[in-house]
């Protein structure tokens, strides 16, 4: 099946400086990438949704100027929290999808981003 | 709007008895119908999807769910639990309301096998 990576897998930083997450599809592109959080025992929140080379586009009371996101290529997406603080420490998991015969309902995720800041 | 609920926060079977997880949903027309399992520390992993056709659904690691319309439900069922399939089960849901690209999410459902 098609596989999805996330680096880094943890990540401890101090408040107030900026974290990068990158996601990859590895063996398909994909058009449209999904940004999760997940606390603690918790279903996954979408944060947002992002199809290459344009805005991506947040749910409602998701902050677009602290979470970052760049859809610049078909197999990569990038999600910077920008002034961390402690209150977004949390899981955080990309998601893609494929555009195609057999794929268009399918999304695969990846295997996280545990951010804890200090 | 689309919704899902998933009414047991954790349900516990001893290993080799049959285990169901339950699920149903609330959409505007044909639901497109997931479960995913999450391991600690880890992401989702698909185990199967209803999209149409059969309405009983065989997935992964030897996991069925059947689609029932009436009872707006998606059951997850095994015939003979594992303690390795002990995990965080997730339901999810499409629907026309979203134009069937936003997946959403139930709370999840603990399922502990002892051996």
């Amino acid at each position: 099946g098609a596989v999805v990576s996330q680096h880094p897998s943890r990540v401890i930083c101090k408040s107030g400086t900026s974290v990068k997450i990158e996601c990859r599809s590895l063996d398909f592109q994909a058009t449209t990438m999904f940004w999760y959080r997940q606390f603690p025992k918790q279903s996954l929140m979408l944060m947002a949704t992002s199809n290459e080379g344009s805005k991506a586009t947040y749910e409602q009371g998701v902050e677009k100027d602290k979470f970052l996101i760049n859809h610049a290529s078909l197999t990569l997406s990038t999600l910077t929290v920008t002034s961390a603080h402690p209150e977004d420490s949390s899981f955080y998991i990309c998601s893609a999808r494929a555009e195609g015969a057999g794929d268009l309902y399918e999304q695969y995720f990846g295997p996280g981003t545990r951010l804890t800041v200090t | 709007a689309q919704s899902v609920a998933q009414p047991e926060d954790q349900v516990n079977v001893a290993e080799g008895n049959p285990l169901t997880v339950k699920c149903t949903y609330s959409v505007s027309g044909n639901p497109y119908l997931f479960w995913y399992v999450q391991y600690p520390n880890r992401g989702l992993q698909f185990l199967l999807k209803y999209i149409t056709g059969d309405n009983l659904v065989k997935g992964s690691y030897g996991f069925e769910a059947e689609f029932n319309k009436s009872q707006t439900s998606f059951h997850l069922k095994k015939p003979s639990a594992l303690v390795s399939d002990s995990a965080l089960y997730f339901c999810a849901v499409r629907d026309k309301s979203s134009g069937y690209s936003t997946l959403t999410f139930g709370k999840g459902t603990m399922l502990l096998v002892s051996p």
